[in-house]
């Protein structure tokens, strides 16, 4: 079955330092990969997206995610975590080609001043 | 980026009445929308996608006859929950796909979200 999973239903860091958020896909072939914040009030804000290419891949905010084939992850990084981070992440993917979205559960990350 | 607003941002209404949500895109045309429900800390389930000018797609186990879609223009889709019931209660978002640009892949802009509770 396809699927996301994010195994880390809530996380919380210090502010300034780093943090992983991970996400681990099922498909049978190579999805296209997403990241998405959600603060309350607003809608979701594409962080960065994998469709092909560098395995690395730079977002917005400072975040950069890596894909890994072998282990079917798509793990979000940030080397240093601002209070302004504080919201729901959720990982997401879709077939390429396709447009339908398959979201993970989110990761609630809290960040201590 | 592109950007979709959603009407109204919250609402609370009487069982069995219906509740019209809209989403709309403000500055490109949206040639598909979705519309997806999401649980107190919970995903984003997709319930159905939405094309201009047909009628839209449901998924497994979402009944169309409550939730009735239209998507009337290409800035334009509207979520009707009809005869609404507490267990409707949620938080309602839309997205909009807008035309596809060669070899930049697919994006998806969403909504802030509609709050529904149904008393």
């Amino acid at each position: 079955a396809q699927s996301v999973t994010q195994p880390d239903i809530h996380i919380t860091v210090s502010e300034g330092a780093s943090l992983e958020l991970r996400c681990n896909y099922s498909y049978g072939a190579t999805p296209y990969l997403f990241w998405y914040v959600q603060s309350p009030g607003q809608g979701l804000q594409l962080l960065l997206k994998y469709f092909s290419g560098d395995t690395l891949v730079q977002g917005i905010k400072g975040f950069e995610a890596e894909f890994k084939r072998s282990q079917s992850s798509f793990n979000l990084r940030k080397p240093s975590v601002h209070w302004s981070d504080a919201a729901e992440y959720f990982c997401a993917f879709s077939g390429a080609g396709s447009y339908q979205l398959t979201f993970g559960k989110g990761t609630k990350l809290s960040v201590i001043p | 980026g592109a950007v979709v607003s959603q009407h109204p941002s919250w609402v609370i209404c009487k069982s069995g009445t219906s509740v019209k949500i809209e989403c709309r895109s403000l500055d490109f045309q949206a040639t598909t929308m979705f519309w997806y429900r999401q649980f107190p800390k919970q995903s984003l389930m997709l319930m159905a996608t939405s094309n201009e000018g047909s009628k839209a797609t449901y998924e497994q186990g979402v009944e169309k006859d409550k939730f009735l879609i239209n998507h009337a223009s290409l800035t334009l889709s509207t979520l009707t929950v009809t005869s609404a019931h507490p267990e409707d209660s949620s938080f309602y978002i839309c997205s909009a796909r807008g035309l596809p640009k060669a070899g930049a892949g697919d994006e998806q802009f969403f909504g802030p979200g509609t709050r529904l509770t149904v008393l």
